[in-house]
């Protein structure tokens, strides 16, 4: 199984309504990333949480850090057609393993109009 | 505009051929990274460079090479490919090491092996 897991994997959700993604971590947590991917494009950062109980927005895509669970969530409200994308979470899993991330599989969002 | 190149975009390969995928930063970051994207699987860290003149290998290096040519610079070489790496491939990089700078990543290189 990976060390960063993600769900769901995919999820439709109609326009305006809100949805949740989740990461969650056999191991400790050395800061979380989320990133977002069009299809057929490359990741743009969205938001990093290092804290435990550490809260980030920005527009209407909230994420929260669970230090002790080693779980995050990314949480959008009102869904908009620019939603759409996969959502990927990466984290530091060794303290000493100096900037290298390990991703989440990923979970691929369609919102309908 | 600032960040991250790779090239190229596209790329078919017959089994058995060598090819080279570049990368190239224009931020300063001191590290960069190749990952691989297959489908269901996330990212999978292939090779790192933490600063110029190093190198280590990732999750998943075997059957790759890397040369980090300058600070700038950091290119993945396939020797001999195999259909296994048909992958999407990312070239990354951040200002520094340690887990609080998230990275920059570039457009992508869509390999496919025949």
């Amino acid at each position: 199984s990976q060390e960063l897991e993600q769900s769901p994997q995919s999820l439709i959700v109609q326009e305006g309504k809100n949805l949740t993604i989740n990461c969650t971590s056999s191991k400790t947590l050395y800061g979380l990333y989320w990133y977002k991917q069009k299809y057929g494009e490359g990741l743009i950062f969205l938001m990093m949480l290092q804290k435990g109980g550490e809260e980030k927005s920005h527009e209407k895509i909230t994420a929260k850090l669970d230090e002790k669970k080693q779980q995050s969530s990314l949480h959008i409200t009102a869904s908009q057609p620019s939603h759409a994308g996969i959502y990927l979470c990466g984290a530091g899993l060794r303290k000493a393993a100096g900037n290298k991330l390990t991703f989440g599989g990923g979970t691929r969002v369609l919102v309908k109009p | 505009n600032a960040g991250v190149t790779q090239t190229p975009k596209f790329q078919v390969l017959k089994t058995g051929q060598s090819m080279t995928l570049q990368c190239a930063q224009d931020m300063n970051h001191n590290s960069m990274y190749w990952y691989r994207q297959d489908p269901g699987m996330g990212l999978r860290l292939i090779y790192y460079s933490a600063s110029e003149g190093t190198t280590d290998k990732g999750e998943v290096p075997n059957g790759y090479n890397v040369s980090r040519l300058n600070k700038r610079e950091f290119s993945l070489r396939l020797e001999s490919a195999a259909p296994s790496q048909t992958s999407v491939y990312f070239c990354a990089s951040s200002p520094q090491g340690g887990p609080n700078y998230g990275y920059t990543f570039g457009s992508g290189t869509r390999l496919t092996v025949v």
